[in-house]
């Protein structure tokens, strides 16, 4: 069964820093990994989806990578700002006898300090 | 605006009184899916559909129903909600499925079950 951790849960940071986001799943044979925000309150919004072929995906200030042999992703924010602030879910999708399975990490919840 | 909507947003009620929430998308999605989401457990998949009258389970399907009559709608049917129900539950849809494309979400409908 595909099991999917974020850590650290929680993280804090002053504005303007660099940080990174770790995700790591314990079954390679994923079709793709994504990344989306979560506000209080509301859906999920997503961020980047990168394939099992590629490597990484950039959007603006995030950038995302995958290492599917060592079962970890990073999303990386660069020069943070106080609307970064939200929860970051990792999710991976594999593929069971042709049907389609998501499954999601719990999140890092992460503040901006201005 | 391309969206997902879901109605109810809030919804109380009792032990065994049937209930639907609704989703409707208009982006003309071929894939669609049901979410809870709970402290500690973060987002499992209940069922989701590959296109129209083709549904299959995900995660925790029981106590659950779904069906697609038509693509843009796919409701949620809690035939005698228990408390263990009560959840935040999201929608969502891609144009093609998780395995390629990226997931839209709803705004989420919460339910409280007594």
């Amino acid at each position: 069964k595909q099991e999917v951790t974020q850590i650290p849960a929680a993280l804090s940071v002053p504005e303007g820093e660099n940080l990174v986001l770790n995700c790591s799943f314990t079954d390679s044979a994923i079709y793709n990994l994504q990344w989306f925000r979560q506000d209080p309150g509301k859906g999920l919004t997503s961020l980047l989806l990168i394939q099992s072929s590629q490597r990484e995906q950039t959007s603006g200030r995030l950038n995302a990578s995958l290492d599917k042999s060592s079962g970890r992703s990073t999303l990386y924010i660069a020069a943070s700002q106080p609307g970064d602030s939200a929860t970051y879910l990792c999710a991976v999708v594999i593929s069971n006898f042709g049907n389609e399975k998501l499954t999601f990490g719990t999140g890092t919840r992460l503040t901006i300090i201005p | 605006e391309a969206q997902v909507t879901q109605n109810p947003r809030y919804l109380i009620t009792v032990t065994g009184k049937k209930l639907t929430v609704t989703c409707s998308q208009n982006m003309n999605h071929e894939y669609m899916s049901w979410y809870r989401q709970d402290p500690g457990l973060g987002l499992r998949q209940i069922y989701y559909s590959m296109n129209v009258e083709v549904t299959d389970k995900g995660d925790v399907p029981e106590g659950y129903k779904v069906s697609r009559k038509e693509k843009r709608n796919f409701p949620l049917i809690l035939e005698s909600p228990s408390p263990n129900q009560t959840s935040l539950y999201f929608c969502a849809s891609s144009l093609t499925g998780t395995a390629t494309g990226e997931l839209f979400f709803g705004e989420g409908s919460r339910l409280t079950v007594l």
